[in-house]
């Protein structure tokens, strides 16, 4: 089945202790992203991947890392977590960038972090 | 950027068909206008997409205006399990990639 997968759906942490959320996709796609919801402020990108090797900032970058070493894994890693990362994670994918419209975002099922 | 503008909430009686409004009043010419989906908690669900015409699907309508400032998505026969929360998104495109662009949505409550 093609799906975005992300792991852990919930994850309680402290301040300052390093953590990773992962993502994986098992349908090929080119693009990769991130984003965090919270209420009253709708989804937010994080970080967005165009292809390996190749990432770019969102809209809210700042605490947060990823990488991306193969085409199907998206890390989001946050170094030093504070109360303010306190979210509702979503991981997604698309075919490819350049595809424009034919290729909507698929979405995993979220991962809920609080940092206490 | 494109951004775009959704009412906050509406209502709509189950087996009439529900229409969502959204303005996008600045997307440039190549830009698509998507439409997704969020029931409580879960992963935004795609619905459909359209750049100049008008659109139609298994799960919904798309309407764009001849100007392209604003678009509507039609559930033809909404029922209970339509209630959810409506992103009305378009597709920045740029040279180092694209990104999607989502709002605050509309909160679709579906009325017995």
């Amino acid at each position: 089945e093609a799906q975005v997968t992300q792991n852990p759906r919930y994850l309680i942490t402290v301040t300052g202790k390093k953590l990773t959320v992962t993502c994986s996709q098992n349908m090929n796609h080119e693009y990769m992203s991130w984003y965090r919801q919270d209420p009253g402020l709708g989804l937010r990108q994080i970080y967005y991947s165009m292809n390996v090797e190749v990432t770019d900032k969102g809209d809210v970058p700042e605490g947060y890392k990823v990488s991306r070493k193969e085409k199907r894994n998206f890390p989001l890693i946050l170094e030093s977590p504070s109360p303010n990362q306190t979210s509702l994670y979503f991981c997604a994918s698309s075919l490819n960038y350049r595809a424009w419209g034919s290729s909507p975002l698929h979405f995993g099922n979220g991962t809920r972090l609080t940092v206490t | 950027d494109a951004k775009t503008t959704q009412p906050t909430s509406m209502d709509c009686a189950e087996g009439r068909a529900a229409n969502l409004p959204c303005n996008h009043s600045t997307i440039s010419g190549n830009e698509y206008v998507y439409w997704y989906r969020q029931i409580h908690s879960q992963g935004p669900q795609y619905i459909i997409h359209g750049l100049k015409n008008n659109e139609t699907n298994e799960m919904a309508s798309l309407i764009i205006t001849e100007d392209r400032k604003s678009s509507t998505l039609i559930l033809p026969h909404a029922t209970l399990r339509d209630t959810a929360v409506y992103y009305c998104i378009v597709r920045v495109n740029r040279d180092t990639g694209n990104q999607f662009y989502f709002g605050t949505g509309t909160s679709l409550t579906v009325i017995p």
